[in-house]
């Protein structure tokens, strides 16, 4: 079935430097992109959204990118602080009510 | 604002027993979900709520039940609990129909022993 993944597990990073996590999806028909933080024994926490009409969308110190012809998604998170250590989902959604389609998620690592 | 409020947090139970995972928000959404997250693994959806009496079926609902009598709460129920059921189960709310921003509670981690 069509579902959302993503390329690395894990992604280790230099705090101050910027981080780059991908996802492909397969879902053509997706509506909306969603990023999820994870931190350890939390549930996911929202981060940044982009509609399927849009190719980018910048929050504070995140933007991301949507590339509809091959298909993929990139959270961008600038000057990475040990903070921003977590897991990292992708989620879609049709834009209809019935809930999020998840990637499995990318840890990030930060190395003082 | 509490968000979203999971309980228990932690719970064993044995195999054949039921329990009720208990959710509640205090935000006024309209819509709630439950997912569960294996290790390693994304989020799959259980079930979902768009509204006081209306519910259902996600991606896993097999094992499951929900109901949501009033707007705040949304429990699911496990009747005979399995090994395959032991997961983290997350609550989570909007106010969003297209369900983006969603809150989640902390989780319950549930082990089926």
């Amino acid at each position: 079935g069509e579902s959302v993944g993503l390329h690395l597990p894990t992604l280790s990073v230099q705090e101050g430097d910027n981080s780059i996590i991908n996802c492909a999806y397969s879902n053509s028909a997706s509506d909306y992109f969603i990023w999820y933080k994870q931190e350890s024994g939390k549930g996911p926490q929202f981060i940044i959204d982009i509609r399927s009409n849009m190719d980018k969308r910048q929050g504070q110190r995140v933007t991301v990118l949507l590339n509809k012809t091959v298909k993929h998604l990139s959270l961008q998170i600038a000057a990475t602080q040990p903070g921003d250590s977590a897991v990292y989902f992708c989620a879609e959604t049709g834009g209809g009510a019935d809930g999020l389609t998840f990637g499995k998620g990318t840890h990030l690592i930060i190395q003082p | 604002n509490a968000g979203v409020t999971q309980t228990p947090k932690f719970r064993i139970l044995k195999i054949g027993q039921s329990m009720t995972l208990q959710c509640t928000q205090d935000m006024n959404h309209n819509y709630m979900y439950w997912y569960r997250q294996d290790p390693g693994m994304g989020l799959k959806l259980i079930y979902y709520s768009v509204g006081a009496g209306i519910t259902d079926k996600g991606e896993v609902p097999n094992g499951y039940n929900v109901s949501r009598s009033t707007t705040e709460d949304f429990p699911l129920r496990l009747e005979l609990a399995a090994p395959s059921q032991t997961s983290v189960y997350f609550c989570a709310s909007t106010n969003n129909r297209a369900g983006t921003e969603a809150f989640f509670g902390q989780g319950t981690r549930l082990t089926v022993v």
